[in-house]
């Protein structure tokens, strides 16, 4: 078990671009949740995939992202015509299961920085 | 899901025990409550969970209060790598709730040499 890994670790972009991250959560995790997190705050909900179906999204996911979670296994989170007011702590977690007992894991998240 | 008051920061001596402060003054029958960390530069990470029993692991004790408005997650022998800043998080289970973790700014846990 080698935990949630995020790539890339770190992400500079020049506003207007598109910018793809890579989440592979813990090896049959079925649940997969993505945060948000800017400096000085606690991470905010995204969005949230079980198996390949996305189950809710929050208001913060824009039009202009969009995440999908193909065959259930690793997601990928898209922003397209990035703005600088996107530079954040993007964070991925997994679950096993819903309810008690089955606790989110973090990744390390991928830092986005938009010039 | 309620929603958690936390001071800002704390300082607490290597070795001595951290008791960190939560206020949970709504929350309802049916919210458990939950303590993540996060170490600088690091995802969050799952601490302990309790409804209104007081709860132990071997990383920390949760203490809730008969009323449940309040609880306090107690690192027994804090080092210095417990300095992260612990978020108290009040989560539902049961038909329609949310699978989200909902972050406040947590309480910013320097432990000082």
């Amino acid at each position: 078990d080698t935990g949630v890994s995020q790539d890339p670790r770190h992400k500079i972009t020049k506003r207007g671009q598109n910018v793809t991250f890579r989440c592979d959560p813990i090896s049959e995790h079925n649940r997969l949740y993505w945060y948000r997190q800017t400096l000085g705050q606690g991470p905010e909900f995204l969005t949230y995939f079980q198996n390949e179906a996305q189950l809710e999204k929050s208001r913060l996911l824009s039009d202009r992202f969009s995440a999908e979670r193909p065959k259930g296994s690793f997601s990928t989170l898209e922003i397209q015509r990035t703005e600088q007011g996107d530079s954040a702590m993007y964070l991925c977690a997994s679950s096993a299961g819903q309810g008690m007992g089955y606790e989110q894991y973090f990744g390390p998240g991928t830092r986005l920085t938009v010039t | 899901d309620a929603k958690t008051t936390q001071p800002p920061s704390m300082d607490c001596a290597e070795g001595r025990a951290a008791n960190l402060p939560c206020n949970h003054s709504t929350i309802s029958g049916n919210e458990y409550v939950y303590w993540y960390r996060q170490i600088h530069s690091q995802g969050p990470q799952y601490i302990i969970h309790g409804l209104k029993n007081n709860e132990t692991n071997e990383m920390a004790s949760l203490i809730i209060t008969e009323d449940r408005k309040s609880s306090t997650l107690i690192l027994p022998h804090a080092t210095l790598r417990d300095t992260a800043v612990y978020y108290c998080i009040v989560r539902s289970y049961g038909g329609g709730a949310t699978n989200k973790l909902i972050f406040g700014t947590g309480t910013l846990l320097a432990v000082q040499p």
